[in-house]
């Protein structure tokens, strides 16, 4: 168990809508990353928050938005979604953007 | 710009070979070096990791990594492989000032044959 827990396990939607991935980092930890994982595209680095601030963007779509609260937990929304949006998404947490990251267990989206 | 390569994607070796992932990243200035491992249905977790110090980093499961500064790697190594190592392994950069953009590589499928 890593101390970064992810919310909803498992979520079956379908296109056109939206949903929204939780994220509660380890305690202590001020960054928290999220990811997109498919077979096809592999790991895929979406976008970084540090102490509530957006540090770095990756590979994540305008359909597709974050933020991280007061509190330092994250949610990941995504929005129009497509049947290929359908991936895991893993959310990590760090002390700081340069250390070791934690991973979360991961949410698997289906979009049918 | 910023890179991680992994140049083999998919390995197949028998138990007890040994292995050797390589990893080779592009950036100007100091980094932390870290290898990753993702089990069959699981996240991805550290395996081990090189901040400074001595080269030569020992991890987990008898793995160990070598920090080559002049030619830009960080090998993953084990002398012999068991079933269980079956995985994907992810190397990943992270710049020590700056940007702090964390890179992974592509990521490497090792998969070990009883």
């Amino acid at each position: 168990d890593s101390g970064v827990t992810q919310t909803p396990k498992h979520l079956i939607t379908a296109t056109g809508q939206r949903v929204t991935l939780r994220c509660s980092p380890r305690s202590g930890d001020l960054s928290v990353y999220w990811y997109q994982q498919s077979l096809d595209q592999g790991l895929q680095f979406l976008i970084q928050y540090y102490n509530g601030e957006e540090r770095a963007k990756g590979n994540i779509l305008e359909r597709f938005s974050a933020q991280q609260f007061p509190d330092l937990h994250s949610e990941l929304n995504l929005s129009s979604l497509e049947l290929g949006d359908s991936a895991l998404y893993f959310c990590a947490s760090s002390g700081t953007p340069q250390e070791t990251q934690y991973f979360g267990p991961g949410t698997r989206l289906l979009v049918l | 710009a910023q890179s991680v390569s992994q140049h083999n994607h998919h390995v197949i070796l028998s138990e007890a070979a040994s292995l050797e992932l390589g990893c080779n990243y592009s950036y100007g200035g100091t980094v932390n070096l870290f290898w990753y491992v993702q089990y069959p249905g699981q996240h991805l977790q550290l395996l081990l990791k090189y901040f400074s110090g001595d080269p030569l980093v020992k991890g987990i499961k008898g793995f160990e990594a070598e920090f080559i500064k002049s030619k830009f790697s960080f090998n993953l190594r084990k002398p012999s492989v068991q079933w269980s190592d079956t995985a994907e392994y992810f190397c990943a950069v992270s710049p020590t000032s700056g940007t702090y953009k964390y890179i992974f590589g592509t990521g490497t499928r090792l998969k070990v044959l009883a």
